[in-house]
């Protein structure tokens, strides 16, 4: 079946440590997308990516990068210097170019990450 | 810009009671209208959308209708089931761009035996 992975489901990360956060999806989709979830809190997209080898920032992107070497793959990295890094985060993927209005996104079934 | 106001939860419920959560939006052009769902712990699903005026969405016993007059996409579902409990986003996307979904602040709904 095709789908978006999102690996690991729980993550834990010491103070000063980058971590990455794994996202791979089956669904031949062009574009690709990062959200970050707090508690009882809507959606903030990170980063997204409309192509391979290209990404644009979203709403709250200091702190951490991505990149897109291939179109199956988008990993989210959270580096040190993103002060608050706890919170639910959730990739997703959409066909890319004029038809996505019509068909929204998947998404992942997210990563928990905890500063420890 | 374009946006989505939802109503804020939680929403309580006892289980088969009808439940309505409103959406409005503010978009240039003609979006399409999208309502997702997600249970406690998990991503994102897409449980319903309408890409013209008029259109009705429906699926698990949840509908919204395209209302271009009153620029609004309300779920509604005739009788809830416990298992209805979860957030509810309502999001659009606009059609003069190949644009990113915008999303509501979602709202909670927590059904009652």
């Amino acid at each position: 079946d095709g789908g978006i992975t999102q690996s690991p489901k729980y993550l834990f990360r010491k103070e000063g440590q980058n971590v990455t956060l794994s996202c791979e999806q089956n669904l031949n989709h062009d574009a690709m997308y990062w959200y970050r979830q707090d508690p009882g809190q809507g959606l903030r997209l990170i980063y997204y990516s409309q192509i391979v080898n290209d990404f644009q920032k979203g709403d709250i992107a200091e702190g951490y990068s991505v990149s897109r070497e291939k179109k199956e793959s988008f990993p989210l990295t959270v580096t040190s210097a993103q002060k608050n890094p706890t919170a639910f985060y959730l990739c997703a993927s959409s066909i890319g170019g004029p038809a996505q209005t019509y068909y929204g996104y998947t998404f992942g079934s997210g990563t928990r990450l905890t500063v420890v | 810009g374009d946006s989505v106001t939802q109503m804020e939860g939680p929403v309580t419920l006892s289980e088969e009671a009808f439940l309505t959560i409103n959406c409005t939006y503010t978009a240039t052009g003609y979006p399409s209208l999208f309502w997702y769902v997600q249970y406690p712990g998990e991503g994102l699903q897409l449980l319903l959308k309408a890409t013209k005026a008029d259109d009705k969405g429906s699926n698990k016993g949840f509908e919204a209708t395209y209302r271009k007059e009153t620029t609004s996409f309300h779920l509604e579902k005739g009788s809830v089931q416990v298992s209805d409990s979860a957030v509810y986003f309502c999001a659009l996307t606009p059609t003069d761009s190949w644009g990113k979904l915008q999303f509501g602040a979602g709202t909670q709904v927590v059904v009652t035996p």
